[in-house]
C-alpha cells in the first residue's frame, strides 16, 4: 500500500516553463529524497532532507530547487525546464539518513517538449 | 567506473523455472535493498538486508558484505514477476544509496 504520495503523475510542458511536483509521506519518516530515473531507467538521488533540512545536495542544475516545508513534505520545483529534464521524478522516503529502508512513491512523469 | 552492477543485464524465463540475479558493488555499506518496478513504473519494495539471507515465498535473498555482492532467487517464476529489478546499495560515508542499472525480467508463458 502506498504510504508516499506524488502529484502530478504526469506532467507535459514547454521548454522554459517553471514547474513543481508534491511530495508527501504518511509513515512519520525523518528522511526523504528526490530521484531521477532517465530515459535508460537509470536512478540517480537528486536530494536528500533530513528533518527538514538538506543533507544530500547532488550535482543537479541550479535551475532544480527542492522546497521542505515539514519532515513529511518535499516538493520538487524547477525553473525553465529543458529537454533533458524529461524523466520520471521519484520521491521516497526513509526512518532516518542512517541507511535505513526506503520507500518510494509512483513518480511524476516529466516531458518536455 | 559503475560503484553497483547488475547482471544480467536482461533476462528471459520460462514460467516455472528458477533464476538467479546479481548485484556486485565496491562501495562500504552496511545494507543492501532490492526492488521490483513494475510496468506502470511503481518500485516495489522486496527485502531490505543487512548481511546474511532473507526469504519471502518465492524470492530469497543473501547479502554478502565480505565477498561485496547480493544475489535475488527467484524460484518457480510466475508471469507477474515480469518487470525490472534494482538493487540499491547503501553508501555508509554520505547517506546515499547508489542503484545498479538494473535486470529486466520477462517470464514467459
Amino acid at each position: 500500500e502506498t504510504a508516499v504520495f506524488q502529484t502530478p503523475n504526469y506532467h507535459v510542458t514547454q521548454v522554459g516553463n517553471e514547474v513543481s511536483f508534491n511530495c508527501k509521506q504518511t509513515l512519520g519518516h525523518d528522511t526523504m529524497y528526490w530521484y531521477k530515473q532517465d530515459s535508460k531507467k537509470l536512478l540517480k538521488i537528486m536530494f536528500s532532507y533530513n528533518n527538514k533540512q538538506l543533507i544530500v545536495n547532488e550535482t543537479v542544475p541550479r535551475r532544480f530547487s527542492p522546497q521542505s516545508s515539514d519532515k513529511a513534505h518535499l516538493n520538487l520545483r524547477i525553473k525553465s525546464v529543458e529537454p533533458e529534464d524529461s524523466a520520471v521524478y521519484l520521491c521516497a522516503s526513509s526512518r532516518d539518513n542512517a541507511n535505513t529502508e526506503v520507500f518510494f512513491g509512483k513518480g511524476t512523469r516529466l516531458t518536455v517538449v | 567506473g559503475d560503484q553497483v552492477k547488475q547482471s544480467p543485464s536482461a533476462l528471459s524465463l520460462q514460467e516455472g523455472t528458477n533464476s538467479a540475479l546479481r548485484c556486485n558493488f565496491s562501495i562500504a555499506t552496511t545494507t543492501v535493498q532490492w526492488f521490483l518496478q513494475n510496468p506502470r513504473g511503481s518500485l516495489m519494495n522486496l527485502f531490505y538486508l543487512v548481511p546474511g539471507t532473507k526469504e519471502n515465498g518465492r524470492l530469497k535473498s543473501t547479502f554478502n558484505s565480505k565477498e561485496s555482492y547480493s544475489t535475488l532467487h527467484i524460484r518457480d517464476a510466475q508471469l507477474e514477476d515480469s518487470g525490472t529489478y534494482f538493487c540499491a546499495v547503501a553508501n555508509t560515508g554520505n547517506y546515499k544509496y547508489v542503484f545498479g542499472a538494473g535486470t529486466r525480467l520477462k517470464v514467459i508463458a
